[in-house]
């Protein structure tokens, strides 16, 4: 069965630097997004993303998060400055276009800011 | 902005027993759709069951059974049994059908199933 990857599955960082966390979706779905879940609490929406451009963004998403479809395949998450909050496990889902086919996770990716 | 509660930080079970897991949620919309993730050790989210608002019938997998309350806006997880690995922490999720495709998460059910 197709499934979502992301990469890398743990990053450490220092704070302040830039990380870049990136995902395959499955091929054929056109719906992207990102989620993320700080230790001990609830996963939290972030960004959707379809026919190369935000479609909905949260709170959280501020102007220091980016999010790109460089190629056919890879979907990105970009943090441009980090701080010791963005700890957390970052989700990659995708989903097909009708509304009533659900998101499929990837396996997360732990970001640490030291 | 709709909201979903799970109130049970953590449940046990023994295997081969049945475990219901409990969840509200609070909406105005009339159609929309639900989903209970399992999240085992691993990680990785991955999809149980889902339910439409708009079907009457409550969905089945296999061992996965929902109590779909409508009006009570109740979507409750039953687990038959269960085995050892149904064991990880169970997340509600609603998702608007008009407004947006984001998932709204409640805060998970830690489930421990023992032998």
């Amino acid at each position: 069965e197709p499934e979502v990857t992301q990469t890398p599955s743990h990053q450490v960082t220092q704070m302040g630097q830039e990380v870049i966390l990136r995902c395959v979706p499955i091929s054929n779905h056109l719906y992207f997004y990102w989620y993320r879940q700080i230790l001990g609490q609830k996963v939290e929406f972030l960004v959707s993303f379809y026919n190369n451009e935000i479609s909905e963004k949260s709170e959280i998403f501020d102007d220091q998060f980016s999010v790109e479809r460089p190629d056919g395949s890879n979907f990105t998450l970009k943090i441009r400055s980090t701080k010791l909050e963005d700890s957390a496990m970052y989700f990659c889902a995708s989903s097909e276009l009708r509304s009533n086919q659900p998101q499929h996770f990837g396996d997360g990716t732990r970001l640490s800011i030291l | 902005a709709q909201t979903v509660t799970q109130s049970q930080p953590e449940m046990s079970v023994q295997e081969a027993e049945t475990v219901t897991l409990s969840c509200t949620y609070d909406t105005s919309e009339s159609d929309y759709y639900l989903f209970w993730y399992k999240q085992p050790p691993s990680r990785q989210m991955i999809l149980v069951i889902r339910q439409e608002a708009y079907k009457q019938q409550n969905a089945t997998e296999n061992r996965f059974s929902v109590n779909f309350q409508k009006a009570a806006k109740s979507f409750s997880l039953k687990i038959s049994d269960s085995q050892l690995g149904d064991a990880a922490m169970y997340f509600c999720a609603y998702r608007s059908v008009e407004y947006g495709n984001k998932l709204v998460f409640g805060a998970g059910t830690i489930l421990r199933v023992k032998s």
